[in-house]
């Protein structure tokens, strides 16, 4: 596609329920990744895929986070047993290759755990 | 931990008035990038630097590489309600292997008609 999508755009879970995000990236995009924004900060890294290969998942704050791309495209963000602290922005990004030239963001998920 | 501090927090501005927003670090960083977010959005990117030292201009936008790479700044001239929104500098780490950007604290730039 023309850009970076990610569904779905908003997303309400109650505390204890499971959720799944999904982020569609420009097509050809090797590199891709999640990062969590909290209310008026920058965002945070979660994790790194080189096409269907995880590289570095040193950003993903606990056991219940887990992310996948498994045919090198489509990416999956699921978060277990969802706790209050986990309400974010939810975004993902990808790249031609890397970091060094910049990403193309997506407009993210709002999480919100009541 | 990469940190990148950017300063000022929060900016408020009349339109026609010119601003600076700086980035600093520790770290060295082989490129450094600013974007802009609005509300909703993930942010976009505006530019790349890459050489220590290096000035790029966009329209009425000067980002400025420092000699050292450990540091930027954006400079608006003449500003506009348009320029409103969340900035963000973002630097890739200099080292092999490392493919993850470290984002900034962001500056909040408001801009009055």
């Amino acid at each position: 596609g023309a850009g970076v999508s990610q569904s779905p755009r908003y997303k309400v879970a109650k505390r204890g329920q499971d959720v799944a995000l999904r982020c569609d990236p420009i097509s050809g995009h090797v590199s891709l990744f999640w990062y969590q924004q909290a209310l008026g900060q920058g965002p945070e890294f979660l994790t790194y895929f080189q096409n269907e290969a995880q590289l570095d998942k040193s950003g993903l704050p606990s056991d219940r986070f887990f992310a996948e791309r498994p045919e090198g495209s489509v990416s999956t963000l699921k978060i277990q047993r969802t706790q209050q602290e986990d309400s974010a922005v939810y975004l993902c990004a990808s790249s031609i290759q890397g970091a060094y030239y910049g990403y193309t963001f997506g407009s993210g998920t709002r999480l919100t755990v009541v | 931990t990469q940190l990148l501090e950017q300063s000022p927090q929060f900016l408020s501005i009349q339109e026609g008035e010119n601003l600076t927003v700086y980035c600093n670090s520790s770290s060295v960083f082989s490129s450094l990038q600013w974007y802009r977010q609005e509300p909703g959005e993930g942010p976009v990117l505006l530019v790349t630097v890459v050489t220590g030292g290096e000035v790029k201009k966009l329209k009425r936008l000067t980002f400025q590489f420092g000699d050292a790479r450990k540091d930027s700044s954006l400079h608006i001239t003449a500003a506009q309600p348009g320029d409103t929104g969340l900035y963000l500098c973002a630097g890739a780490p200099y080292q092999t292997g490392a493919n993850n950007l470290f984002f900034g604290t962001g500056t909040r730039l408001t801009v009055i008609p």
